[in-house]
């Protein structure tokens, strides 16, 4: 099976803009959740949408959306982005509530 | 809250010797831990996981040992690599047994 395909790999923004950020999970698997990763910082979650719903969400900011569609692709929107949103921002997504499996990130620098 | 934390930011060893990372979670409930490999560039690559009922687990050239009493999970790598080289995130089960909280990471450096 193929991996967990994040696209784009980076992108470079400025402040105010928005970006939308897009993964396709493993086959089969209906969960995909989404992290945030700062240099120093461990991963912080963000959301997790199972069959198109949102099932949990992180502490973070409404700037910070998602969505899920019906082949479980996710895609994640930051508006009115902001400096601090610099970062790499990772998807996972897995079977039941078993293992994550992560891809390689998108890293979005806003200047 | 809940909180999982590393105890050592950076740990370096030599080529050839043994690797423990080690890990300290704050929730007793939880019952389900894992252990990411995250080299330069990549996304965090599953190692080995653990459940609550079990005390130890091996893997290849892994083994990860869980003390519930002083809630402790540690990774032990054997015969350290060049390859090992990465920073290891611990990463424990949440309350509502759904998400993952990772912990700050060890970056793990393999000397010649």
């Amino acid at each position: 099976k193929a991996g967990v395909t994040q696209t784009p790999r980076y992108l470079i923004k400025t402040r105010g803009q928005q970006v939308t950020l897009s993964c396709s999970p493993i086959s089969g698997h209906r969960s995909v959740s989404w992290y945030q990763q700062t240099p120093g910082q461990g991963l912080q979650f963000l959301f997790e949408y199972f069959s198109e719903t949102q099932r949990n969400k992180g502490n973070f900011p409404g700037r910070f959306s998602g969505r899920q569609f019906s082949n479980s692709r996710s895609e994640m929107n930051v508006s009115t982005l902001e400096l601090g949103d610099s970062a790499l921002y990772l998807c996972a997504s897995r079977e039941n509530n078993e293992k994550l499996f992560f891809g390689s990130g998108t890293q979005l620098s806003v200047l | 809250g809940e909180s999982v934390g590393l105890h050592l930011p950076t740990l370096s060893v030599q080529e050839g010797d043994n690797s423990i990372i080690n890990c300290a979670y704050s929730n007793s409930a939880s019952d389900y831990f894992i252990w990411y490999k995250q080299e330069s560039g990549k996304g965090p690559q599953f190692i080995i996981d653990i459940r609550s009922n079990m005390d130890k687990r091996q893997g290849q050239r892994v083994t990860v040992l869980l003390n519930k009493t002083v809630k402790h999970l540690s990774l032990q790598i054997a015969a350290t690599q060049p390859g090992d080289s990465a920073v290891y995130f611990c990463a424990e089960m949440d309350n509502y047994g759904q998400n993952f909280v990772f912990g700050p990471g060890t970056r793990l450096s393999v000397l010649p």
